[in-house]
């Protein structure tokens, strides 16, 4: 089992430039989240999903948008990159809430 | 206006002796309580949890206390060990209510464990 999977696990990207960080799970867990963690802060939520074609916002969404096409995966989209998203951005899932799985990040800088 | 709150940014201990890492929350409607441990370039792991019906949760060196008057909670690691230098997350979760089961995270406590 791989668990939670992050690319890439860098990025640097000028402003006003998109990306999108993706995540898979293949531990056929209904629920996926996306978090940032900005330096010497907690985690936040940006977006969550509770199953295939339903998502949400969370408490920062400003600036981004997500789709949840298959259970497996749940990519975070990043329109018009700003410096107030550099960041390092953890994707979760879990099978009952609230305990969750992480990925190992990917720490984003816009420059 | 943080939820839950971690005061202490750092913890330095001897190994061998107690670490104590300490949690504050407002929300009376928590009632799911966790504590991850994340080490540098990882994401956080899931280290133990307590239900708002218990005040003790046990599991190896690690118990977590709830103290739902104070609305405190605290994580003993006994002995603690070099490898347990991390930082250290409390988060809350509100199961039935309008944050729908979804984590609200302190700040995190940065514990260093000397040898």
């Amino acid at each position: 089992n791989a668990g939670v999977t992050q690319t890439p696990k860098f990025r640097i990207l000028k402003i006003g430039q998109s990306m999108t960080l993706q995540c898979t799970q293949d531990m056929n867990h209904n629920y996926m989240y996306w978090y940032r963690q900005d330096p010497g802060m907690g985690l936040k939520l940006i977006y969550y999903s509770v199953g295939a074609g339903i998502t949400d916002k969370g408490e920062v969404p400003n600036g981004y948008n997500v789709s949840r096409s298959t259970t497996e995966d749940f990519p975070l989209r990043l329109e018009l990159a700003a410096p107030s998203q550099t960041s390092v951005y953890f994707c979760a899932s879990s099978h009952r809430q609230p305990e969750a799985f992480f990925g190992q990040g990917t720490r984003l800088t816009v420059v | 206006d943080q939820q839950v709150k971690q005061n202490s940014p750092s913890l330095s201990v001897q190994e061998g002796r107690i670490s104590i890492l300490n949690c504050d929350y407002t929300n009376s409607m928590f009632d799911y309580f966790l504590w991850y441990k994340k080490y540098p370039a990882e994401g956080p792991t899931f280290l133990i949890s307590i239900s708002s019906i218990k005040d003790k949760n046990e599991d190896g060196r690690f118990t977590v206390f709830l103290n739902k008057s104070a609305k405190h909670l605290s994580l003993h690691i006994v002995p603690s060990q070099p490898g347990d230098s991390a930082v250290y997350f409390c988060a809350a979760s509100d199961t039935y209510g309008g944050s729908q089961g979804n984590l609200i995270f302190g700040k995190g406590t940065k514990l260093s464990v000397k040898p």
